[in-house]
């Protein structure tokens, strides 16, 4: 089955140092995988996407994502933490097919930064 | 902002009540979603609309009714609902959802439900 595992519920980083938040997928195919960001009463603001090429991803807010496929993982990442990174993190796959096309989203990982 | 509305943003609403939540989106996109998000769980795709066309329903139950009048707005009507069918709705809006386009989504602020 197509599927999203974020195995973190929280991580928690200090200020100015680095974070990854965790995200492994399965997917028959070449996998279309996306990061969200969830601001407390906010709707999901996407951050980046891995279509093909360039296994590194830069997105906004000085947030990248390596994909890895031997692995089958793409985790989010940034070198210096902003305590306004806190937030909820999603990952998601495209799933699509001839009469589907939809995201399936992990469970979500709340980040922690403190000052 | 991502260009995505939601109205109302907060909305409290009995058993019996019938209410209906609004999604507009202004980026010329021709697919729409509606999604809930409760505590504790994944987020749950609803309802897709592709050029004004329900393509999936996910066995969501009939006390939920979505309409796509056209391809800039997007309805959830709401009608004897339960409790736990509080959450918070999502809409999205995408471009070509099945008609190989890009694929990014783009979402609302939502709308918190509370049904008592």
């Amino acid at each position: 089955a197509q599927s999203v595992a974020q195995p973190e519920d929280q991580v928690n980083v200090a200020e100015g140092n680095p974070l990854t938040v965790k995200c492994t997928y399965s997917v028959s195919g070449n996998p279309y995988l996306f990061w969200y960001v969830q601001y407390p009463n906010r709707g999901l603001q996407f951050l980046l996407k891995y279509i093909t090429g360039d296994n590194l991803v830069k997105g906004s807010y000085g947030f990248e994502a390596e994909f890895n496929k031997s692995q089958t993982s793409f985790h989010l990442k940034k070198p210096s933490a902003l305590v306004s990174d806190s937030a909820l993190y999603f990952c998601a796959v495209r799933l699509r097919s001839y009469n589907t096309d939809k995201l399936i989203f992990g469970t979500g990982t709340r980040l922690q930064v403190f000052p | 902002e991502t260009g995505v509305t939601q109205t109302p943003r907060h909305l409290v609403m009995g058993m019996t009540n019938k209410k209906s939540l609004k999604c507009e989106q202004h980026l010329g996109h021709n697919a729409m979603y509606w999604y809930k998000q409760s505590a504790k769980k994944p987020l749950e795709l609803m309802f897709v609309y592709s050029l004004e066309e329900r393509v999936e329903n996910n066995s969501v139950p009939s006390r939920f009714s979505p309409e796509c009048p056209n391809s800039s707005h997007l309805f959830l009507h709401l009608h004897t609902l339960q409790p736990e069918d509080s959450a918070l709705y999502l809409c999205a809006s995408s471009q070509d959802g099945l008609a190989g386009g890009t694929d990014t989504q783009y979402f609302g602020p939502g709308t918190r439900l509370t049904v008592l």
